[in-house]
This record gives structure tokens, C-alpha cells and sequence, in this order.
């Protein structure tokens, strides 16, 4: 399984870009990087997935190089509210039907200062 | 609306004792999966199920049991055998549909207590 290593905590104030680096040098072909946002006593929910180059949504960007073996979530623009941990998953979605082979790291939590 | 319902929110049980937590969801997903977090940890993965009447460990899955009887449901107990079972126990489910499927849809969790 790819093991991922991001910052342990970051502090940014609002309305700047906030961009949060993922490493994941085991990474193998047929995985996809999933992103995920969690706030206390919450579940994880969904931000963006891709399996390589750049993908955009309404909330975020994901920045994934060639090689693949990092990848970058960009949230633009940040407030209070997104003050939260962010999760960066690696894994083999494709052909194992599901999540069972994704492992979750310990996240990077995010501190958005006034 | 779409989605998953776990309950209680808080459980509080004596040492020794079953507990069986429950999820619930209707966005028609055939995979399911249980996880557990302590403070300030990621989660681990403890059962999974892909389909109906099927389920299978993961990675710490001693001390607890699954079912899956009905495609919605997929409850879990928390046995007397899990040495440390005080956590935050998070379902969540996807679909298998198309290449890679849905992302993973969770539940707000429940928080379970043992003294």
C-alpha cells in the first residue's frame, strides 16, 4: 500500500491560497489520490480525486505532476470555516472495487487565522 | 436527501459489555466499510463489505463482528474481546459502479465510551 506523508499542521489566514503538498513516492500505476476534508466530530467528506495532471471543482484544484509521486491540493481563497484536517489518500480504487486497499495517514490540520 | 445514518451519536458502556453500532444509508451503495479513529490518529480500517451476505477483516478487525444482511444496513458490534474499544467509529460507504466507482460517503460517526 502507498504510504503518504504530508505536514502535520499548517496556518493560514483568510482570503490567501492555502496549497498542501502530499508525498507519495510508492505510488503505483493504478492508483488514484483522493483528497478529504474532516472537522471534529465529523466524518470525512469528499473534496476532489484524480489520477494525474490537474483537476478543478467548485472548492479546490489538485496538482499532480508527472511522475506522480506527490500531489498538491490548492484551496483558493480560504475562510474560517475551512479550518479542518485534510486527508490525502493513495490507492488502487480501480481494480479493487472500492476503498478497502486506501489507507488514511494522519492528515495535516488546517488553521485558518483571522 | 441521500445518505448514511449512524446512532447513537454517544454510546457509554460498562467494561465487559457488547455494543452494537448502527449504520444505516440509502444512497444504494453496494460496498460499506467501518472505521475507527482515536484523537489526533487517521482512520483505520476495522470490516468492509462489498456485497450483500459478504464482508471481510481489515486491518484491525479483532474484537469486532459484522453483518450484512440487507444491502442498506451494516451494523457493528464491538465486543468484550476489543482490548481498547474507547473510540470514534466512522461508516461509510461507495459505489462500484464505473471504473473507479464514488468517492467514499461517511457518517458523522459515533462516539463510543467504555469505563
Amino acid at each position: 500500500l502507498a504510504k503518504t506523508t504530508q505536514p502535520i499542521s499548517m496556518d493560514s489566514y483568510e482570503g490567501q491560497e492555502v496549497n498542501i503538498t502530499c508525498s507519495h513516492n510508492n505510488i503505483a500505476t493504478n492508483d488514484y489520490i483522493t483528497w478529504y476534508q474532516q472537522f471534529p466530530s465529523q466524518g470525512p467528506r469528499f473534496i476532489i480525486q484524480g489520477y494525474k495532471t490537474k483537476v478543478t471543482n467548485e472548492v479546490a484544484s489538485l496538482f499532480i505532476p508527472a511522475d506522480r509521486k506527490s500531489s498538491t491540493l490548492s484551496l483558493p481563497r480560504v475562510s474560517l470555516s475551512d479550518t479542518a484536517v485534510y486527508y490525502c489518500l493513495v490507492g488502487d480504487i480501480l481494480n479493487s472495487g472500492g476503498y478497502q486497499k486506501v489507507t488514511f495517514g494522519t492528515g495535516t490540520k488546517l488553521q485558518v487565522i483571522p | 436527501d441521500g445518505g448514511i445514518t449512524q446512532s447513537p451519536k454517544y454510546l457509554f458502556r460498562k467494561e465487559g459489555q457488547n455494543v452494537t453500532l448502527s449504520c444505516e444509508q440509502n444512497l444504494n451503495h453496494d460496498a460499506m466499510y467501518w472505521y475507527r479513529q482515536d484523537p489526533g490518529q487517521g482512520l483505520r480500517l476495522i470490516y468492509y463489505s462489498q456485497i450483500v451476505n459478504d464482508f471481510q477483516k481489515g486491518d484491525i478487525a479483532e474484537g469486532y463482528s459484522v453483518s450484512r444482511e440487507k444491502k442498506e444496513s451494516f451494523p457493528l458490534t464491538v465486543t468484550s474481546a476489543q482490548k481498547n474499544p474507547t473510540a470514534f467509529y466512522l461508516c461509510a460507504s461507495s459505489s462500484t459502479d464505473g471504473p473507479v466507482g464514488s468517492p467514499l460517503h461517511f457518517g458523522n460517526g459515533t462516539r463510543l465510551t467504555v469505563t
